[in-house]
């Protein structure tokens, strides 16, 4: 089967770093999508890996590694909106086309 | 950027009706459309895959029969929950991929439903 893993909950402190892992075991895989998810809203893209290293853009940059499926997603200059639920996704290939299966979402709650 | 659309945005219904949930590729066509549903807490599940112009593929454990899924156009795909019941009350997303780019699927902005 397919299993995407990341932490339920987290805390960070506004102004603060935080990372948030997401590790995968999966058949078909193409790359590693990041997602921030308000309450009662849908998910808005943040990312998309595909090669593995290191993309930056602005206060978000995201990780991938292939070889140990392993991703994060780092935020920088931790602000109150922040707080939301990221979900790491993996975009997959089978038989009928391409899917994405989601992790259980983290949690994020920025203190101030 | 691509925008999908999603009516109604929430809807109350008794139990025993039917719900018609639309969703729509605004500026790009969609040859694939992919339904979703939330419960509280916890993450988007997959329930279909729709494909323009023939049958959608259900995800293990999601009634075909209950959840039923047209997809006409390469700019609409419905779901239908037929005969809700108040287990049925969730946060439905749909996305939609741009036949023409691989990769990012659009998210549309989710309907919740409410089965009394």
């Amino acid at each position: 089967g397919q299993n995407i893993d990341q932490p339920t909950e987290m805390t960070a402190t506004e102004g603060a770093i935080v990372q948030i892992n997401c590790t995968y075991q999966t058949s078909g895989f193409n790359g590693l999508f990041w997602y921030q998810q308000h309450a009662g809203e849908a998910p808005t893209f943040l990312s998309y890996n595909v090669l593995d290293g290191l993309e930056e853009k602005g206060r978000f940059s995201s990780f991938l590694s292939r070889s140990k499926g392993y991703s994060y997603l780092l935020l920088k200059e931790l602000q109150m909106k922040d707080s939301a639920s990221y979900l790491c996704a993996a975009f997959l290939s089978y038989n009928a086309g391409n899917m994405l299966t989601f992790g259980g979402g983290t949690r994020l709650m920025v203190k101030p | 950027g691509a925008v999908v659309s999603q009516h109604p945005s929430w809807v109350i219904c008794k139990s025993g009706t039917s719900v018609k949930i639309e969703c729509r590729s605004l500026d790009f066509q969609a040859t694939t459309m992919f339904w979703y549903r939330q419960f509280p807490k916890q993450s988007l599940m997959l329930m279909a895959t729709s494909n323009e112009g023939s049958k959608a593929t259900y995800e293990q454990g999601v009634e075909k029969d209950k959840f039923l899924i047209n997809h006409a156009s390469l700019t609409l795909s419905t779901l239908t929950v037929t005969s809700a019941h108040p287990e049925d009350s969730s946060f439905y997303i749909c996305s939609a991929r741009d036949s023409y780019t691989a990769g990012e699927q659009f998210f549309g902005p989710g309907t919740r439903l409410t089965v009394l």
